[in-house]
């Protein structure tokens, strides 16, 4: 069974631009889970979507945003980027209801 | 607010020196404790979920156990192979079922040979 898929790999951007990440989780899971990772904040949570509904939030600015397909790929969007959101954005898919949540291998995201 | 706090922040040992990281977690209703390991530039690994207090699972030289306030991954005899990150996060019940796991800073563990 194929892993989390996650493009692209590394991007670099400039502070004003906007980036979309995607996401392809396991066949059949249908909740995908987004995490930034900072060397000084660690693994942050910033949102979920199952079937296509958003069904929490972390602490983040509304700078941030995602959706999810019916087929259960997800977008993540960061608008108007700044030097700060330089990070690892990891995804991570699993069949929902607190069940073991695998992760991709991230994007990596400098802002310049 | 959920918290998570491992220790040490970072630990060397020798090739076959056993030990333990600690993972202390305040939650209100845990729903589940999850045990991560991540190599530089790559994405958690999944290792362990633990459920209830008294609950242990083992793979290979690792071994988990829980309680109703703190987890220990326990490595035994471990390889320059085990070096990485080991995260340990915490699921909280929410509303409508909804995911979202808080996560410890993570433990760096280096095995020399």
């Amino acid at each position: 069974k194929a892993g989390v898929t996650q493009t692209p790999r590394y991007l670099i951007k400039t502070r004003g631009q906007q980036v979309t990440l995607s996401c392809s989780p396991i066949s059949g899971h249908r909740s995908v889970s987004w995490y930034q990772q900072t060397p000084g904040q660690g693994l942050q949570f910033l949102f979920e979507y199952f079937s296509e509904t958003q069904r929490n939030k972390g602490n983040f600015p509304g700078r941030f945003s995602g959706r999810q397909f019916s087929n259960s790929r997800s977008e993540m969007n960061v608008s108007t980027l700044e030097l700060g959101d330089s990070a690892l954005y990891l995804c991570a898919s699993s069949m929902g209801g607190g069940d073991t949540q695998y992760f991709g291998p991230g994007t990596r995201l400098t802002v310049l | 607010e959920d918290q998570v706090t491992q220790s040490p922040e970072a630990l060397r040992l020798q090739e076959g020196e056993s030990s333990s990281l600690n993972c202390s977690y305040t939650v209100s209703g845990l729903r589940g404790l999850f045990w991560y390991r991540q190599d530089p530039g790559k994405g958690p690994e999944f290792l362990f979920t633990l459920y209830s207090a008294g609950e242990e699972k083992e793979k290979e030289r690792l071994k988990a156990t829980l309680t109703k306030k703190e987890s220990f991954l326990h490595i035994t005899a471990p390889k320059p192979e085990d070096s990485a990150t080991y995260l340990c996060a915490v699921q909280a019940p929410l509303g409508g079922g909804a995911d979202g796991l808080t996560f410890g800073k993570g433990t760096h563990l280096i095995i020399q040979p």
